[in-house]
């Protein structure tokens, strides 16, 4: 299995307080992607990073925030919660962009 | 407006059959398509690639074909098992502009093999 580590794997939070997703990836690869997966609408692409601090919007970015400040790290910041939020988090790594996807475990994230 | 679509959302059969999953799109221009498998409480996991200039990809009980006129990709699991039983997600991508690459997902099937 790829080197990667999503933290934390669960996590319950209340509406409007700040959460934090970690990613973390021991393959040096060079892009990693966050997604999320909602019955109904598959695996939607949120933020992506192309290379440290190089990051950018995907489909779905609204509410969120993304900082990659090492290779190995990708946090996921969602600054106030709000109940639509609720989803699994998926993290992903490639070395090229065309290159298959490894994924995380994900994080299950329910918003109260 | 752009669409991929998986052919259903499940799909019943037995086991020793060959299961057959499609995947279209509308509006997009893949170089490349991806198929993952994903179970339950699991992440997604690659299975295989085909490129645009690809008629078709196998990898053991795993074929898959790519028609760019038709905008079509069919997944087979040949001598379908139990243990295959699983979602199965299409994934486009190569979509040029300023994608980066980044894939788009269809829905998914979920594949149930009966013993």
């Amino acid at each position: 299995d790829a080197g990667i580590t999503q933290s934390p794997r669960h996590k319950v939070t209340e509406t409007g307080t700040p959460v934090t997703l970690r990613c973390h990836q021991t393959e040096n690869h060079r892009y990693m992607y966050w997604y999320r997966q909602d019955p109904g609408h598959g695996l939607r692409l949120i933020h992506y990073s192309y290379g440290v601090k190089d990051t950018d919007k995907g489909e779905v970015s609204d509410g969120y925030s993304v900082s990659r400040s090492k290779t190995e790290d990708f946090l996921l910041t969602l600054e106030s919660a709000t109940s639509s939020q609720t989803s699994v988090y998926f993290c992903a790594i490639r070395d090229s962009p065309f290159e298959k996807l490894f994924f995380g475990s994900g994080t299950q994230l329910s918003v109260l | 407006s752009q669409k991929i679509e998986q052919n259903s959302e499940a799909l019943n059969i037995q086991e020793g059959k060959t299961a057959t999953l499609t995947c279209n799109y509308t509006n997009y221009s893949p170089a490349y398509l991806q198929w993952y498998r994903q179970d339950p409480g699991r992440g997604p996991v690659f299975l295989l690639l085909i490129r645009e200039n690809e008629k078709e990809k196998r990898k053991e009980r795993l074929k898959v074909t790519f028609d760019t006129t038709l905008k079509q990709s069919l997944f087979h699991i040949t001598a379908s098992q139990p243990a295959d039983s699983a979602t199965y997600l299409c994934a486009l991508g190569g979509l040029g502009g300023g994608s980066q690459g980044n894939l788009i997902f269809g829905k998914g099937t979920k594949l149930s093999v009966k013993p």
